[in-house]
C-alpha cells in the first residue's frame, strides 16, 4: 500500500462530458502529479502541483484542469472529453519535489469515453 | 524520437533464464533514473534507483551510462512471479517541477 488513494476507480464518460478524478496522497506529501497511461504506452506527465500551486505542465491542452486543496490532495478535471481520453489516469505523490524523494502511485482511475 | 525509448519486446523466457533490458534516453540533463514495474492493469511500482556505479538487489542488477545515455537491467534466475511489464523511467525537473518521463515498457513472461 503506498497511502495514495484515488477515485473512481472505473468510470465511463460520453464524448463532450466533463470529469473529475481525485487523489488523497500519502500524509505529510505536500507534491502531487497526474499522470496519464494509454494502452500499451508508458505514463505520460500531465501536471504537477506543490503546496497547492500548478508548477509543472506536461504536453496536454487547457481543458486538462486541477487542482491541489489544503490537506495536499488534488482533483484533475478533464473539459470536452475526447475518445482518446480514454486512459488510466495515475496520481503520484511524493514529500517534495527534490530527486531524493521517492514518488509514489496510486492504483489509478480507469476513464473508457464513448 | 521519444525521450525515453526501451525494447520493444515482449520477451518471452523460461524459468531461471537471465533476461536483459536496455533504454536509451535522448535528454542530457535528466538527473535520476528508475526502472518500475508494472503488472497488468495495476499502478507502476518502483523496482529500483540506478547509479552511474552500478546497482544490485538480490536477483536485479541495473546499470547507467551518463555518457551513452543508456540503461539496462539484468534479472537473473527468473521467477514465474517477475511476469510484468518494466518502465525504463527518467527524472528531470521541466521549471520548478519534477517530471518523470517513461518508456513505453518491456512485457516480460516467465514460463514454466
Amino acid at each position: 500500500e503506498t497511502g495514495v488513494t484515488q477515485s473512481p476507480t472505473h468510470l465511463i464518460k460520453t464524448r463532450g462530458q466533463q470529469v473529475t478524478l481525485r487523489c488523497s496522497s500519502q500524509s505529510g506529501h505536500n507534491t502531487v502529479s497526474w499522470y496519464q497511461q494509454a494502452l500499451g504506452q508508458g505514463p505520460q506527465f500531465i501536471f504537477q502541483y506543490y503546496r497547492e500551486e500548478e508548477n509543472g505542465r506536461g504536453n496536454f491542452p487547457p481543458r486538462f484542469s486541477g487542482l491541489q486543496f489544503p490537506n495536499y490532495s488534488s482533483e484533475l478535471n478533464v473539459n470536452a472529453l475526447e475518445l482518446d481520453d480514454s486512459a488510466l489516469y495515475l496520481c503520484a505523490s511524493s514529500a517534495g519535489r527534490d530527486s531524493g524523494n521517492t514518488i509514489y502511485f496510486g492504483e489509478g482511475s480507469w476513464l473508457t469515453v464513448v | 524520437r521519444k525521450e525515453v525509448e526501451q525494447d520493444p519486446g515482449p520477451f518471452n523466457v523460461p524459468e531461471g533464464a537471465t533476461v536483459a533490458f536496455n533504454c536509451t534516453y535522448s535528454n542530457s540533463a535528466s538527473q535520476s533514473f528508475f526502472w518500475y514495474r508494472q503488472d497488468c492493469r495495476k499502478e507502476p511500482k518502483l523496482l529500483m534507483s540506478v547509479y552511474s556505479s552500478g546497482n544490485e538487489d538480490g536477483r536485479f542488477t541495473a546499470q547507467l551510462n551518463r555518457a551513452s545515455q543508456y540503461i539496462s537491467l539484468l534479472i537473473r534466475d527468473s521467477k514465474l512471479s517477475d511476469s510484468a511489464t518494466y518502465l525504463c523511467v527518467v527524472s528531470l525537473f521541466s521549471g520548478s517541477a519534477r517530471q518523470l518521463t517513461f518508456g513505453s515498457g518491456t512485457q516480460l513472461t516467465v514460463l514454466p
